[in-house]
């Protein structure tokens, strides 16, 4: 079956660490996408790519980095400089850009980032 | 900043009722809505998309749309316990030279048995 894999679905680190988080999608989607989820909030984006080997900054993209060196492939690093990093990341993709109904967005399972 | 603005609710219903969720949008520009729906700890899904004005319907869910007044709309007949969840509208912004999907912090439905 076609999806979104996201791992690992519950992960703590340390103060200090980098940890990254993956997404692989074998949807054949052109474009991925990242949003960070905090309680009773909206999503928001963090970064996205629309084409291998280039990626474009979201709204909240500081202490973020990405790479997009394959199409199947979109993994997020959170750094230590992001300073308040516990929430739910979401991975998503779309057939194209995400401007009309026929490439909406579809959802990983998640990923749930405690920092301690 | 362009805004997708919804009441986080909690909106109550008894079993069997109309739930009526509703959006506003401050980006003249959007041209697609649509509605997630997400059960606690889990990914959103998509319930419905919506680009032009009026009504569309899909099952017990219809979506209405007004860009006039900037403002789209899920009614969800006959309410189910299991439609309890957070439903979370979005419509599409302009971002550079490509487009993103705004998200509401969403409005949480509960129906009561």
């Amino acid at each position: 079956d076609g999806g979104i894999t996201q791992s690992p679905k519950y992960l703590f680190r340390k103060e200090g660490q980098n940890v990254t988080l993956s997404c692989e999608q074998n949807l054949n989607h052109d474009a991925m996408y990242w949003y960070r989820q905090d309680p009773g909030q909206g999503l928001r984006l963090i970064y996205y790519s629309q084409i291998v080997n280039d990626f474009q900054k979201g709204d909240i993209a500081e202490g973020y980095s990405v790479s997009r060196e394959k199409k199947e492939s979109f993994p997020l690093t959170v750094t230590s400089a992001q300073k308040n990093p516990t929430a739910f990341y979401l991975c998503a993709s779309s057939k194209g850009q995400a401007s009309s109904g026929a490439n909406v967005l579809t959802f990983g399972a998640g990923s749930r980032l405690t920092v301690l | 900043q362009k805004e997708v603005e919804q009441n986080s609710g909690p909106l109550s219903v008894p079993e069997g009722a109309i739930a009526s969720l509703n959006c506003t949008y401050s980006d003249r520009g959007s041209q697609s809505f649509f509605w997630y729906r997400q059960y606690s700890g889990k990914s959103p899904e998509l319930i419905m998309s919506i680009y032009s004005n009026g009504d569309k319907e899909d099952g017990r869910f219809t979506a209405q749309l007004n860009k006039a007044s900037q403002y789209v709309s899920l009614l969800i007949r006959d309410s189910q316990p299991s439609d309890s969840a957070t439903y979370l509208c979005a419509g599409t912004g302009r971002m550079d030279s490509s487009y993103k999907l705004i998200f509401g912090s969403g409005t949480r439905l509960l129906v009561r048995p």
